[in-house]
């Protein structure tokens, strides 16, 4: 069975820090991977996804990235914390190739920035 | 310009009553319809999807209805369980888009 693995579950950073969110998809081949956040009392926002090995597609510009290295594994990545990025961020993968399929998240991170 | 639109931010309902939560969307090429759930602090979990093809599907206690022509799913529960207390989101997706585009969430608590 497919899993997905997000760490970590919460991180304080302090305003102007880097930042390194991992996540990684077992059980799968190359799935389209999701970075979405919520905000506080917002609903789901999507930030990054790929479809495959340095695919990146933005959907919002802000000051994160995201990378992904290998076929299961997704980075979220800040060069420069602002107070505006503290939020819960959440990694998805959907099945690629396939219509009309759902799509799993990860645990999350709640991201406090200080 | 939020193309999937949960009006009611919460919603209480008596433990044993039908919750019913509803999502309008502006995209008429969304084909897909999906409803997640989310407790606090955990990533949102799948519940039930439809196909734009019916305008019903069932399982178990949930139940999504379609209405194309008005643009309108609804998920009903019944009955409501006091576990089923959590934010509800709606999902939405074209056949050939990759991403799902979701609604801001309803706040769903069932009293005992």
């Amino acid at each position: 069975s497919q899993t997905i693995h997000q760490w970590p579950a919460t991180l304080v950073q302090p305003v102007g820090s880097p930042l390194s969110l991992e996540c990684t998809v077992e059980g799968t081949s190359n799935p389209n991977l999701y970075w979405y956040r919520q905000a506080a009392g917002r609903g789901l926002q999507l930030l990054f996804y790929s479809v495959g090995i340095g695919q990146i597609s933005s959907e919002v510009p802000q000051n994160l990235s995201a990378s992904r290295p290998q076929d299961r594994q997704f980075i979220l990545s800040s060069k420069k914390l602002l107070l505006s990025d503290s939020g819960f961020y959440l990694c998805a993968w959907r099945a690629a190739g396939r219509m009309n399929t759902e799509a799993f998240f990860g645990q999350g991170t709640r991201l406090t920035v200080v | 310009d939020q193309q999937v639109k949960q009006n009611s931010p919460s919603l209480s309902v008596q433990e044993g009553r039908i919750s019913i939560l509803n999502c309008d969307y502006t995209n008429s090429m969304f084909d897909y319809f999906l409803w997640y759930k989310k407790y606090p602090a955990e990533g949102p979990t799948f519940l039930i999807s439809i196909s734009s093809i019916k305008d019903k599907n069932e399982d178990g206690r949930f139940t999504v209805f379609l209405n194309k022509s008005a643009k309108h799913l609804s998920l009903h529960i019944v009955p409501s369980q006091p576990g089923d207390s959590a934010v509800y989101f709606c999902a939405a997706s074209t056949g050939s888009a990759r991403q799902l585009t979701f609604g801001s969430g309803t706040q769903l608590t069932v009293l005992p």
